[in-house]
């Protein structure tokens, strides 16, 4: 089945730094999904993005599908941005297949 | 639009007993699929539903059931509790008309185990 690797798995910045977040993916995905995980548990959606970029705010989001991979920019992080992001891809009959996720630590 | 919505938030129960969890995915969402997250093994898919019909599981041990009702309110159990059952258990609600619509999650309910 499709498999799914971010990286890198921990990241430190200090805040107001940017950050650049990987994920890359095993075989071809008509959609691919960022979520960021915050302190209490809570998946939160940050982009649907099968191809191409999107932009909201501070965050922006890069997938190349022709060759596998998603980027996730983050800039002037905010202490508010620590936590854990994932991507994840339909791996088939109605499942999302996740990365092992992405730990985020803003310093202030 | 209300988001999703998972009861209870937090749980502890001891080795052997069973739990319901309860998921109301969004407003005109047919579709909720279910997921174990644990610090060991990541989030790892336990069933998706849509329409009253389970359309796929995980491989999870048969202790592990779900149910969807007709307002596609949606109902996981877990029979004779293991310590390793202790997780957050989270589902998503989507559309489900495809493989690749976006899902939403709810906040989760964390089981502890004793």
């Amino acid at each position: 089945g499709i498999q799914v690797e971010q990286s890198p798995p921990d990241l430190i910045l200090q805040e107001g730094a940017n950050s650049t977040l990987r994920c890359n993916f095993s075989d071809s995905v008509n959609n691919l999904q960022w979520f960021h995980q915050n302190p209490w548990g809570q998946l939160i959606n940050l982009f649907y993005i099968p191809s191409g970029t999107k932009q909201n705010g501070r965050l922006s989001a890069t997938t190349v599908a022709t060759e596998r991979y998603s980027l996730l920019y983050i800039s002037s992080s905010q202490t508010t941005d620590s936590g854990v992001y994932f991507c994840a891809v339909p791996g088939g009959n109605y499942q999302l297949i996740w990365g092992a996720g992405t730990k985020l630590i803003i310093k202030p | 639009k209300a988001g999703v919505t998972q009861t209870p938030r937090y749980l502890i129960k001891t080795r052997g007993q069973q739990v319901t969890l309860s998921c109301s995915p969004i407003s005109g969402h047919r579709s909720v699929s279910w997921y174990q997250q644990t610090p060991g093994q990541g989030l790892q898919f336990l069933f998706e539903y849509f329409s009253e019909t389970q359309r796929n599981k995980g491989n999870f041990p048969g202790r592990f059931s779900g149910r969807q009702f007709s307002n596609s309110r949606s109902e996981m159990n877990v029979s004779t509790l293991e310590l390793g059952d202790s997780a957050l258990y989270l589902c998503a609600s989507s559309s489900g008309t495809s493989d690749h619509n976006e899902q939403f999650f709810g906040p989760g309910t964390r089981l502890t185990v004793l």
